[in-house]
C-alpha cells in the first residue's frame, strides 16, 4: 500500500481535460513539494512536473500541477492519444529520517 | 546530455545478494552537486524508492529495505552501485538509476536510466 494515494485509473476522450489527484499527509505533501512522473508503456518514468507546478523544458503547457495542504493534482488539457500512460506523484517524507514516497500510480486511458 | 545506464546480473538466486551498477555518462558523481538514487518497480506494480546517496557518504534508505541495502560510489566516480542482500522473489523488479536535481535527497528526480529487470529465482 502506497503512502501517497492515487486513483488507480482515469479516462477521457481526445480534447478533454482530465485531473489526477494525489493525497498524502502533513509529513510529505504537507511539508514538501510534489513531483509528477509519466511512464509510457514499456519505458522508464520521466519527470513531468516538479516543485508542485513547474514544467521541465519540453513538457507542453497542457500539463499543469497544483498543491493544496496535503493533496496535489495533475491536470492534462487537450487530451491526446499519446497521453495514455501511467502517472505517479511523489514527495519527500520527513519522518524516520527522511525518505521518498510514491503514489500507487494512475493509469490514464484515452478513449 | 546526462545518461544513466543500469548494469548487472539479470537473474539472482534467493538468499543471495543482488548487485547492480549504475553508469553515469555526462557528469561526475563526485563533483556534480547532486544526490543519486535507485528506484524499483515490480512487474505490473508501482514505483518504490530504494535509496539515495551523496558522494560524501550521506545516505538515505527506504526504511522497509534499510537492513538489506547499501549504496556506494565507485572510485571511477562515474559509477555507483547497489547491494541488496538476502533477496527473495519479492525483490524481482525493474531497477532504475536516477539523479536528484540538487544536493539533497529531497530534490525531485530529473534523470532516469532505462531500467534493468532483475529476477530472483532458483
Amino acid at each position: 500500500q502506497s503512502v501517497l494515494t492515487q486513483s488507480p485509473s482515469a479516462s477521457g476522450t481526445p480534447g478533454q481535460r482530465v485531473t489526477i489527484s494525489c493525497s498524502g499527509s502533513d509529513s510529505n505533501i504537507g511539508s514538501n513539494s510534489v513531483s509528477w512522473y509519466r511512464q509510457l508503456p514499456g519505458t522508464a518514468p520521466k519527470l513531468l512536473i516538479y516543485r508542485n507546478n513547474q514544467r521541465p523544458s519540453g513538457v507542453p503547457d497542457r500539463f499543469s500541477g497544483s498543491k493544496s495542504d496535503t493533496s496535489a493534482s495533475l491536470a492534462i488539457s487537450g487530451l491526446r492519444s499519446e497521453d495514455e500512460a501511467d502517472y505517479y506523484c511523489a514527495a519527500w517524507d520527513d519522518t524516520l529520517g527522511g525518505f521518498w514516497v510514491f503514489g500507487g500510480g494512475t493509469k490514464l486511458t484515452v478513449l | 546530455q546526462l545518461q544513466l545506464q543500469e548494469s548487472g546480473p539479470k537473474l539472482v538466486k534467493p538468499s543471495e545478494t543482488l548487485s547492480l551498477t549504475c553508469i553515469v555518462a555526462g557528469d561526475f558523481i563526485t563533483s556534480s552537486g547532486h544526490y543519486w538514487g535507485l528506484i524499483r518497480q515490480p512487474p505490473g506494480k508501482g514505483l518504490e524508492w530504494i535509496g539515495s546517496f551523496y558522494y560524501t557518504g550521506s545516505t538515505f534508505y527506504n526504511p522497509s529495505l534499510e537492513s538489506r541495502v547499501s549504496m556506494s560510489v565507485d572510485t571511477s566516480k562515474t559509477q555507483f552501485s547497489l547491494k541488496l542482500t538476502s533477496v527473495t522473489a519479492a525483490d524481482t523488479a525493474v531497477y532504475y538509476c536516477a539523479r536528484h536535481a540538487g544536493a539533497h535527497a529531497a530534490h525531485y528526480l530529473d534523470y532516469w536510466g532505462q531500467g534493468i529487470l532483475v529476477t530472483v529465482s532458483s
